[in-house]
């Protein structure tokens, strides 16, 4: 079965970076892209971008320009790196299979950013 | 970037109702929206894709619909796995964007 594995919780200061893992099993890995969205407590879902496996073609939210990274590597794991952290980027970061809806979510890293 | 705008923001009903939640989109997206399910510390899950097509293994009772700029989410009768936050999402034009949500609680 489909299933995305993502790394632990992070606490990071204003200014720092964090890189979030998804490691993907129980399919293609370079078949279907992978995409990052994101969820502010409380609030809605936001669409961070995605990667293709396959070619390594990205496109990222205009909002996370210049900010955000997208890789993936032979071992079928997907990163996103975020940098600059601000307070408002506390959110619990997302994976999900594929790069336009989604099926398949990973279970979610609570990224915490606070002096 | 295409605002998605759902309503109500808050829907109370008792098990057995039939619900309806709508999605506006400010420009056409065609059939290109899809429905989540998410309830509270949990992952969303795809209910409908396509406006219509109803993921495998979701219940019959949800059922999606409309095109161009009106969708509308229905659950034919409402069970009581089903109170959760609901959310659309258009993927014609980039960014991707969600609806702001709509939670649905007993009644």
């Amino acid at each position: 079965q489909v299933q995305l594995v993502q790394s632990g919780g992070e606490v990071k200061k204003p200014g720092a970076s964090v890189k979030v893992s998804c490691k993907a099993s129980g399919y293609t890995f370079v078949s279907y892209g992978i995409s990052w969205v994101r969820q502010a407590p409380g609030q809605g879902l936001e669409w961070m971008g995605w990667i293709s496996p396959y070619d390594d073609n990205t496109n990222y939210g205009q909002k996370f320009q210049g900010r955000v990274t997208m890789t993936t590597d032979t071992s079928t794991t997907a990163y996103m790196e975020l940098r600059s952290l601000r307070s408002d980027d506390t959110a619990v970061y997302y994976c999900v299979r594929g790069h336009s809806y989604f099926g398949h979510w990973g279970q979610g890293t609570l990224v915490t950013v606070s002096s | 970037d295409i605002q998605m705008t759902q309503s109500p923001s808050t829907l109370s009903a008792s098990v057995g109702d039939r619900v309806s939640i709508t999605c506006r989109a400010t420009q056409s997206i065609s059939s290109w929206l899809a429905w989540y399910q998410q309830k509270p510390g949990k992952a969303p899950k795809l209910l409908i894709y396509k406006a219509s097509s109803l993921e495998s293994g979701v219940p019959s009772r949800f059922s999606g619909r409309g095109s161009g700029t009106e969708f509308t989410l229905t659950i034919s009768s409402l069970q009581p796995d089903d109170f959760a936050t609901y959310y659309c999402q258009q993927y014609d034009g980039y960014p991707w964007t969600f609806g702001q949500g709509t939670k649905v609680e007993i009644k």
